[in-house]
């Protein structure tokens, strides 16, 4: 299976920051990746495709970028309901994998 | 609007068997793979299983194998998690998530609507 790792584990970020967070797969996947939401108590909500693209309805402060086995995750200016972990999946190869996560806490 | 709903989530004893559904609405269910993806309490994303929309082909992860049976009703709108011989390492919240395609392996693979979620703990 791909292994996927995410840092930070976890930040806390000003309200209007911009805030990055990477992923890095254990093999090329190319830009089969996508990265999704998970506020408190909530399910997991696609928030980016294959790498880049903004899912319809996503405000576009959220934006990512990579390919190969780099991606980067970004909220260009932190919001208070931004809130929330998120994780990056990749489906290059089955079965699909997630990262650990990265916990996004306003300071 | 896309609605899933999973049920049947419940306390079961190390070794039990329990089966958990996730109702769907709001869009045309055969047309498009299904899969059930489960996070333990604390813990990451894990993927379980899927199924295609005709219900031809199956998919499960290791952990789960031999042990936990997908299925679906396209003529209810449902979709199931069968799951026997429990450990509590299975402990988790169960999620339905709708696939992009009809077919689960066929890319691009992204779960674009999920559920709630529907907690099974396995404990004596």
């Amino acid at each position: 299976d791909i292994q996927m790792t995410q840092s930070p584990s976890s930040l806390s970020a000003s309200v209007g920051d911009r805030v990055t967070i990477t992923c890095q797969a254990s093999q090329d996947i190319s830009n089969y990746l996508n990265w999704y939401q998970q506020k408190p108590g909530k399910a997991p909500n696609l928030l980016i495709y294959d790498a880049s693209n903004l899912e319809t309805g996503v405000p576009s402060r959220f934006s990512g970028s990579g390919s190969g086995t780099d991606f980067t995750f970004t909220i260009s200016s932190l919001q208070p309901e931004d809130i929330a972990t998120y994780y990056c999946q990749q489906y290059n190869h089955l079965p699909p994998t997630f990262g650990p996560g990265t916990k996004v806490d306003i300071k | 609007e896309v609605q899933l709903l999973e049920s049947g989530g419940d306390l079961v004893q190390p070794g039990g068997s329990l089966r958990v559904s996730c109702a769907a609405s709001g869009f045309t269910f055969s047309s498009y793979a299904m899969s059930w993806v489960r996070q333990a309490p604390g813990k990451g994303l894990e993927w379980v299983s899927a199924i295609s929309g005709s219900a031809e082909t199956t998919h499960y992860a290791d952990s789960v194998k031999g042990r936990f049976t997908i299925s679906r009703d396209n003529s209810k709108n449902t979709l199931y998690l069968q799951m026997n011989g429990l450990r509590a390492e299975d402990t988790a919240i169960y999620y339905c998530a709708k696939l992009l395609r009809s077919i689960f392996s066929q890319p691009p693979l992204r779960f674009d609507c999920w559920g709630q979620g529907t907690l099974v703990t396995v404990s004596s």
